[in-house]
């Protein structure tokens, strides 16, 4: 069965540093996503992407944020100088746009 | 804004019928998921109401009423396994994101 897969599954890093988050979305899905949870919280829609470029996004997801698609199965999240309320387990999901999303394992992120 | 209000926690007796109710106000609607999350895991898709009415999925039911911006969760037969946090979710374009609720915590006890 057809899944998402997500690395590295946990990243450390110093505050200020850059970190990119890879995910590999199902091949035959059109929509792709990043969400974010911190521990003990609800999941945060970040960022979705269509057709090569952002459809939405919200308001955590401002200019220290990018996301890219570099090749035909990649979808990327790059935090280019993170802070402390960085630290959260990051999500990629797809979906062929409708009502089911597939989520990937997540991304542990803990900033230092 | 989005805002989908969820009961925090809720506990119910293995075999019993459980219902979790959520209710929202948000920008734009075409859509109420169900995800289950289990400790440490990825948000699994349970349900999908897109218009008002009762759908069912094996053990699981998921209702909607868009003229009361309100649905539910109904999970008869509860197992152990069922022990997990449950999140409704507002699906809304032009993205076709989704905009998650503040989960409920449910407990099966034997």
């Amino acid at each position: 069965e057809p899944e998402v897969t997500q690395t590295p599954s946990h990243q450390v890093t110093q505050m200020g540093q850059e970190v990119i988050l890879r995910c590999v979305p199902i091949s035959n899905h059109l929509y792709f996503y990043w969400y974010r949870q911190i521990l003990g919280q609800k999941v945060e829609f970040l960022v979705s992407f269509y057709n090569n470029e952002i459809s939405e996004k919200s308001e955590i997801f401002d200019d220290q944020f990018s996301v890219e698609r570099p090749d035909g199965s990649n979808f990327t999240l790059k935090i280019r100088s993170t802070k402390l309320e960085d630290s959260a387990m990051y999500f990629c999901a797809s979906s062929e746009g409708t009502g089911e999303q597939f989520f990937g394992p997540g991304t542990r992120l803990t900033v230092l | 804004g989005q805002s989908l209000e969820q009961p925090s926690e809720v506990t119910a007796v293995e075999g019993a019928i459980v219902q979790i109710n959520c209710t929202y106000q948000t920008s734009g609607f075409y859509g109420l998921s169900w995800y289950q999350q289990h400790d440490g895991g990825a948000p699994t898709f349970l349900s999908y109401n897109a218009l008002d009415g009762l759908e069912e999925t094996g053990r699981f039911s998921s209702f909607l009423s868009r003229s009361d911006s309100y649905g539910y969760l109904l999970l008869q037969e509860l197992q152990m396994k069922d022990s997990a946090s449950y999140f409704c979710a507002v699906r809304d374009l032009p993205g076709n994101q989704f905009y998650f609720g503040t989960g409920t915590s449910l407990t099966v006890i034997p």
